[in-house]
């Protein structure tokens, strides 16, 4: 069974440059993270949505950020413009809940998006 | 004060020997607590999950939780050099809507 799929596996841009990642979660799972993670600040929650819906996006940085998830199968993680700030992996993750649980935090991670912006 | 806090290492274990991993957390009301390990260059995997107090053995890995002191501890039996890797303490913090918090981790070398 395919795991989580993303793409690009990595991305250079110049600043300025609108960026776009994309990801394909684990057939049946009903929820999915992103996640950027960095030296500094660790593996840092973004947003996720539950059931395509989305639920907590505080940890977006800023407008520049956004994200979609127009289908079960399908999410997108935008920034525009881009800055070199922005520059990290960025992981997407999916995970699934169990009767009587709302979130199991059992999170099956993508290979990432090495994003670096110059 | 962090959500999820760990000592960042790097922490450096004989091979054969027990490595112990610690975590705190700030959220009194968290109830589920994860360990997962991430090998440089590749992306987290989960190793160990504990919900309630006290000891939950895995073969070699073994989690302990203290809802009272809000501490949450890996011990791995053993060590071997396959080991080496960046373990991250992740706690379920429910805020509103539950979101998955994780530490800074911590990063262990096992020596042959």
């Amino acid at each position: 069974d395919a795991g989580v799929i993303q793409s690009p596996r990595h991305e250079v841009t110049e600043m300025g440059q609108e960026v776009t990642l994309r990801c394909k979660p684990i057939s049946g799972h009903d929820y999915l993270f992103w996640y950027r993670q960095t030296m500094m600040r660790g593996l840092e929650l973004l947003i996720y949505f539950n059931n395509n819906v989305p639920i907590d996006d505080s940890g977006m940085p800023e407008d520049r950020f956004s994200a979609k998830m127009p289908n079960a199968s399908f999410s997108t993680l935008k920034i525009q413009p881009s800055e070199p700030r922005d520059s990290a992996v960025y992981f997407c993750a999916s995970s699934f809940s169990r009767t009587g649980l709302i979130f199991t935090g059992e999170l099956f991670f993508g290979e990432g998006s090495r994003l670096t912006v110059l | 004060q962090k959500e999820v806090e760990q000592n960042s290492g790097p922490l450096s274990v004989p091979e054969g020997a027990i490595a112990s991993l610690n975590c705190t957390y700030s959220d009194r009301g968290s109830q589920s607590f994860f360990w997962y390990r991430q090998y440089s260059g590749k992306s987290p995997e989960l190793i160990m999950f504990i919900y309630s107090n006290g000891d939950k053995e895995d073969g070699r890995f073994t989690a302990q939780l203290n809802k009272a002191s809000q501490y949450v501890s890996l011990l791995i039996r053993d060590s071997q050099p396959s080991d080496s890797a960046t373990y991250l303490c992740a706690v379920n913090i429910i805020q509103g809507a539950q979101k998955l918090v994780f530490g800074q981790g911590t990063r262990l070398t096992i020596n042959p």
